[in-house]
C-alpha cells in the first residue's frame, strides 16, 4: 500500500517561498497524477496542482503565478515550491495520489498526514 | 471554476439513524464526483467515487448517488466512527479540481 509523508520547514516568513516536499514510498511514483492540496485550519480544502511523473503538470489558476511542482523519479519525491506567500497561505499542506480513469479527472485515494505550514516574520 | 456547495452545514443526527448529505454542482460534472470523511487531526479519507463506487474498505452502509449537478452521500445507520466533516469534490471539468465547504455530521 502506497504511503506519502510530507516534510519542510513549518514557518516561513512573508514575501518568501514555501518548500515542501512529499516522499512515496510503497509504490513507484511512476504512471500517476501527484498533487498538492491545502487546508486552512478550520476550512475547507483547495487543491493546488498536480505533476505526472513525466515533470508535466496543472495548477490552480487561483494559484499559478506562484506555484511550480515538479518530481525527482530517482529519489521517489514530489515537491511544492509557492513564492511570494503570504499569510493568507498558512494552511495544512497535503499531498496526494490521483486516480484517474480514462478522459477524466483525479480523485485522491492516498493521502499524506499533512503539513503545517505558517506564514509569520 | 465549477463552484461545489454542499448542504446542510451541520447537520445533528442520532447514532444507528439515517444521514443524508448533499452537494451541488454550478455544472454538470456527469458521475465525476468524489466523497470524503474527514476526522480532526487527520488527512480526508476517499469514501466513494464516481458518485456511487465505495472505496476499498468502505462499509456498505455508506452509499451514493446522483449524476449531473445533484449528487447525495447517505449513510444508512450511524455509527459513532462516522461523526465527522464529509467534502465532495468535482473532477470533470479541471483545472481546477474543486470541493465543497464540507458538511460537519454531528451527534444529535
Amino acid at each position: 500500500q502506497v504511503q506519502l509523508q510530507e516534510s519542510g520547514p513549518g514557518l516561513v516568513k512573508p514575501s518568501e517561498t514555501l518548500s515542501l516536499t512529499c516522499t512515496v514510498s510503497g509504490g513507484s511514483i511512476s504512471s500517476y497524477y501527484w498533487s498538492w492540496i491545502r487546508q486552512s485550519p478550520g476550512k475547507g480544502l483547495e487543491w493546488v496542482g498536480y505533476v505526472f511523473y513525466t515533470g508535466s503538470g496543472f495548477y490552480n489558476p487561483s494559484l499559478k503565478s506562484r506555484v511550480t511542482i515538479s518530481v525527482d523519479t530517482s529519489k521517489n519525491q514530489f515537491s511544492l515550491r509557492l513564492n511570494s506567500v503570504t499569510a493568507a497561505d498558512t494552511a495544512f499542506y497535503y499531498c496526494a495520489r490521483g486516480t484517474r480513469e480514462g478522459y477524466n479527472g483525479d480523485y485522491f485515494e492516498s493521502w499524506g498526514r499533512g503539513a503545517l505550514v505558517t506564514v509569520s516574520s | 471554476e465549477v463552484v461545489m456547495t454542499q448542504s446542510p452545514a451541520t447537520l445533528s443526527v442520532s447514532p444507528g439513524e439515517r444521514a443524508t448529505l448533499s452537494c451541488r454542482a454550478s455544472q454538470s460534472v456527469n458521475n465525476n464526483l468524489a466523497w470524503y470523511q474527514q476526522k480532526p487531526g487527520q488527512a480526508p479519507r476517499l469514501l466513494i467515487s464516481g458518485a456511487s463506487t465505495r472505496a476499498t474498505g468502505i462499509p456498505p452502509r455508506f452509499s451514493g448517488s446522483g449524476s449531473g449537478t445533484e449528487f447525495t452521500l447517505t449513510i444508512s445507520s450511524l455509527q459513532s466512527e462516522d461523526f465527522a466533516v464529509y467534502y465532495c469534490q468535482q473532477y470533470n471539468d479541471w483545472p481546477p479540481y474543486t470541493f465543497g465547504q464540507g458538511t460537519k455530521l454531528e451527534i444529535k
